[in-house]
């Protein structure tokens, strides 16, 4: 089984409606992260959590919220989805070992707002 | 200006030629950098770290880090098709991973 897990991994949904994203995992890591990813213009930090209680915004936080579950899990939420929110969306963990703090990521979820 | 900057590509290599790719960063008291591998639709994979000055070796693939002139490089030795993919270059700044906007490299037979 994968360690980081994303659902969904494709969605298509209309603009104004809320979704979320939800990314769990088994490595035991306390940082999360949410990524976005747009053509040419690489990885872009959403919000970042390095533990439960520790939620921060990223660089481009605006229009999203995020919920820190339990160590394990870690949701990425639109609250009225908008068509330049389209993207493909990573969650990662991170924690401290012999290559710094290197990130583990999710599959990604494709998401489509029409 | 960007804090991690690359060039997009695409970087055409032939086949068993060494590959080039170049990254800067605005952040001087960055200490950690990362190479990341990503597939077309795939997530991004941990090929090379680095954070001491110098060159660091891992089979195919050498990094290269100059904190004094704030550049990193990678070098793919003996370049193979599967090595097509799009390279991203990571600062740790702050804290956090900071990315390039990737430079794809395409191998041709």
């Amino acid at each position: 089984d994968a360690d980081v897990t994303q659902t969904p991994r494709n969605r298509i949904t209309k603009t104004g409606k809320r979704i979320m994203l939800e990314c769990s995992q088994t490595k035991g890591h306390d940082r999360m992260y949410w990524y976005r990813q747009d053509p040419g213009l690489g990885l872009r930090l959403i919000y970042y959590s390095f533990d439960v209680k520790d939620i921060n915004k990223g660089e481009i936080s605006d229009g999203y919220s995020v919920s820190r579950q339990a160590q394990a899990k870690f949701s990425l939420s639109l609250e009225s989805a908008i068509p330049n929110q389209t993207a493909l969306y990573f969650c990662a963990t991170s924690d401290l070992g012999d290559r710094g703090y290197e990130q583990y990521f999710g599959p990604g979820t494709r998401l489509t707002v029409t | 200006q960007k804090e991690v900057e690359q060039n997009s590509g695409p970087l055409s290599v032939p086949e068993g030629a060494i590959a080039s790719l170049n990254c800067t960063y605005s952040d001087r008291g960055s200490q950690s950098f990362f190479w990341y591998r990503q597939y077309s639709g795939k997530s991004p994979e941990l090929i090379m770290f680095i954070y001491s000055n110098g060159d660091k070796e891992d089979g195919r693939f050498t990094a290269q880090l100059n904190k004094a002139s704030q550049y990193v490089s990678l070098l793919i030795r003996d370049s193979q098709p599967s090595d097509s993919a799009t390279y991203l270059c990571a600062v740790v700044s702050w804290g956090k991973l900071q990315f390039g906007a990737g430079t794809q490299v395409v191998v041709t037979p």
